[in-house]
């Protein structure tokens, strides 16, 4: 079982929809998560961390946390074409560094 | 605060030759960590200095790479021999704490022909 497991996609999302984009992690102990975003070419950008069960949110976007389910999703509402990337989720499990997902390519359709 | 830097952003390298990248973090991070990236695949651990302590090497980090970062500051990452597998983009990223994330640069992008 790989540590951090996302769907790679693509995902089609029309204009204005919600985006709605899922991780699942391993290791129980982990204490920290984030959603990176990657435009083709570039390097991860951090666009949401979370720390405790429930839910984040920081504009149109929507972090949630639930530890016993071991599960991360983060929700992107009033898509934009501008949103379209690949969304990296990562988990740090206290030993100081962050392992990644292979992502998820998401797609906005004008 | 000036980001983090990565030098050079490609390059090109014919097989069995060395290259050598330099990643310079945000200044006050004691913490930084070199990623691998190959198209498709999410970040790669390789390795981490807290200060100049190297602390940890992945199994991916061969006896061909080697990373340092004297004096805590600026950090390098060489590889000796490259083989055609090391294609991929190398990423650089610091904090003052993983807890809260990471600040990547902009990555260094290998070609091995």
């Amino acid at each position: 079982q790989k540590e951090v497991e996302q769907n790679s996609g693509p995902l089609s999302v029309p204009e204005g929809a919600i985006a709605s984009l899922n991780c699942t992690y391993s290791d129980r102990g982990s204490q920290s998560f984030f959603w990176y975003r990657q435009y083709s070419g570039k390097s991860p950008e951090l666009i949401m961390s979370i720390y405790s069960n429930g839910d984040k949110e920081d504009g149109r976007f929507t972090a949630q946390l639930n530890k016993a389910s071991q599960y991360v999703s983060l929700l992107i509402r009033d898509s934009q074409p501008s949103d379209s990337a690949t969304y990296l989720c990562a988990v740090n499990r206290g030993d100081d560094k962050i392992i990644f997902g292979k992502g998820t390519r998401l797609h906005i359709l004008p | 605060d000036t980001g983090v830097s990565q030098d050079p952003r490609h390059k090109i390298t014919k097989r069995g030759q060395n290259v050598t990248f330099r990643c310079d973090p945000i200044s006050e991070h004691n913490r930084l960590y070199w990623y691998r990236q190959t198209l498709g695949q999410g970040p790669e651990f390789l390795t981490y200095f807290q200060n100049e302590a190297q602390l940890e090497k992945s199994r991916l980090l061969s006896d061909r790479f080697s990373a340092e970062r004297p004096k805590g500051s600026f950090s390098t990452l060489e590889i000796q021999r490259t083989e055609q597998g090391d294609s991929a983009m190398y990423l650089c990223a610091s904090s003052l704490d993983s807890h809260y994330g990471y600040t990547f640069g902009s990555g260094t992008r290998l070609t091995v022909v």
